[in-house]
């Protein structure tokens, strides 16, 4: 299947470990990018390359990718984490997964 | 640190074309190793890859819109277009210009342009 999927929403209270996951056939062969997505804004890039973060991304966000499943955790989640997550590979085409609502409440 | 700007019309009658431009600054669209990028997001939705062009002008596109789309670019102009025919309404999406690098990793996108199909 050329599709990825994640969960819908995943709520956290302030300070716990939020994960969200990303699901594709044999996705662990491939990379992994995650973007952050606030209300009105285009997309930042959280992770690449699976496991890498962008120069600005606090060391709390991290990756992991293997299998079938890559997953997205956020630890310490703070407020200012509330936003849509999205995955993103290639292969012959580029796929994004459906998103998930991260709350913070 | 490049930017990316796009612009084009707001609103589009169903059955005609959509265009846009994406205006590059802060640098080349001829550097080697950049895949400039459309990519859209429907109201209240995820986000759906529409296509990239290299500053060689080879191309590649999302299957499900292939028969619509172009995507040109002008290294003169530091600019890259998109041309999507025969709209309709399931075309209302803010629309994203994009740069992806190595891995197709996209680290520099536009602000985001609205363009609504009305019939």
């Amino acid at each position: 299947s050329d599709e990825l999927t994640q969960p819908p929403s995943v709520s956290v209270s302030p300070g716990q470990t939020a994960s969200i996951t990303c699901s594709g056939d044999k996705l662990g062969d491939k990379y992994v990018c995650w973007f952050q997505q606030k209300p009105g804004q285009p997309p930042v890039l959280v992770i690449y390359q699976d496991t890498k973060r962008p120069s600005g991304i606090p060391e709390r966000i991290s990756g992991s990718n293997s299998g079938n499943t890559a997953t997205l955790t956020i630890s310490g989640t703070q407020t200012v984490d509330e936003a849509d997550y999205y995955c993103q590979t290639w292969d012959t085409t580029v796929m994004f997964g459906g998103g998930t609502k991260l709350t913070v409440l | 640190q490049v930017q990316l700007q796009e612009s084009g019309p707001g609103q589009v009658k169903a059955s005609q074309t959509l265009s846009l431009n994406c205006s590059v600054s802060g640098g080349s669209i001829s550097s080697a190793g950049y895949y400039w990028s459309w990519i859209r997001q429907h109201p209240g939705k995820g986000l759906e890859w529409i296509g990239y062009i290299y500053y060689t002008g080879s191309t590649h596109f999302n299957p499900s819109l292939k028969s619509r789309v172009s995507i040109s670019v002008d290294t003169s102009q530091n600019h890259f277009s998109l041309k999507l025919i025969s709209v309709t309404a399931a075309d209302t999406a803010v629309y994203f210009c994009a740069r992806a690098g190595n891995a197709m990793v996209f680290n520099s996108w536009g602000q985001g342009t609205l363009v609504t199909v009305s019939s």
